[in-house]
């Protein structure tokens, strides 16, 4: 099956530790995305890449880090330094990056900060 | 700049009535516009797209969108609502920037038997 998987489903974290979420696709995609979802709202960018080795800050990157060394993985790490890291995130991809291009979003993994 | 309002954040019809989620946007170029459908704890799953062909856009599940350049309106309707519909759904602009989206701030449908 081609598709976007996200690991762990849920993770919890104590305050003050780093964790990373895997994001992989099977789907030949070259560029990758990490949202961030909060009650209530939209999503909002995190991190995206359109190319193996390089990725750019979206609207919220602060507190957060990604790699990008095989087409086929983009993980997020979240440190201590995001003051409020709870919530639902999302790793989307997309073949292009053009403006008609169809972005293909993963189940994605809920983070909560004990 | 592009933005994107849902003007509804909570919808609720009955089994079997139509279903209207409306949907505003700016843009200063003609837009790429996307509805995304989300199931609790789900990720999000594409129902259509519209990108400058025809302006009625038909989508899964029995889904249509308008875009009406003049209302600058990207509204999704549904003939027939089914308990299935329920859930939350998103309209989205493409920023035309690195394949960027940015989304508005979600509808949550509910259908009522």
């Amino acid at each position: 099956d081609g598709g976007i998987t996200q690991s762990p489903k849920y993770l919890f974290r104590k305050e003050g530790q780093n964790v990373t979420l895997s994001c992989e696709q099977n789907l030949n995609h070259d560029a990758m995305y990490w949202y961030r979802q909060d009650p209530g709202q939209g999503l909002r960018l995190i991190y995206y890449s359109q190319i193996v080795n390089d990725f750019q800050k979206g609207d919220i990157a602060e507190g957060y880090s990604v790699s990008r060394e095989k087409k086929e993985s983009f993980p997020l790490t979240v440190t201590s330094a995001q003051k409020n890291p709870t919530a639902f995130y999302l790793c989307a991809s997309m073949r292009g990056s053009t403006s008609t291009d169809t972005q293909y979003f993963g189940p994605g993994t809920r983070l909560t900060v004990l | 700049a592009q933005s994107v309002t849902q003007l509804d954040s909570h919808v609720s019809v009955s089994e079997g009535t139509p279903v209207l989620l409306r949907c505003n946007y700016s843009s200063s170029y003609s837009p790429s516009l996307f509805w995304y459908v989300q199931h609790p704890n789900k990720g999000l799953q594409l129902l259509l797209k519209y990108t400058s062909a025809a302006t009625l856009v038909k989508g899964i599940n029995g889904f249509e969108a308008e875009f009406k350049k003049s209302e600058t309106s990207f509204h999704l309707t549904k003939p027939s609502a089914h308990m299935s519909d329920a859930a939350e759904y998103f309209c989205v602009v493409s920023r035309n920037q690195g394949g960027k989206l940015i989304f508005g701030q979600g509808t949550e449908l509910s259908v009522k038997p």
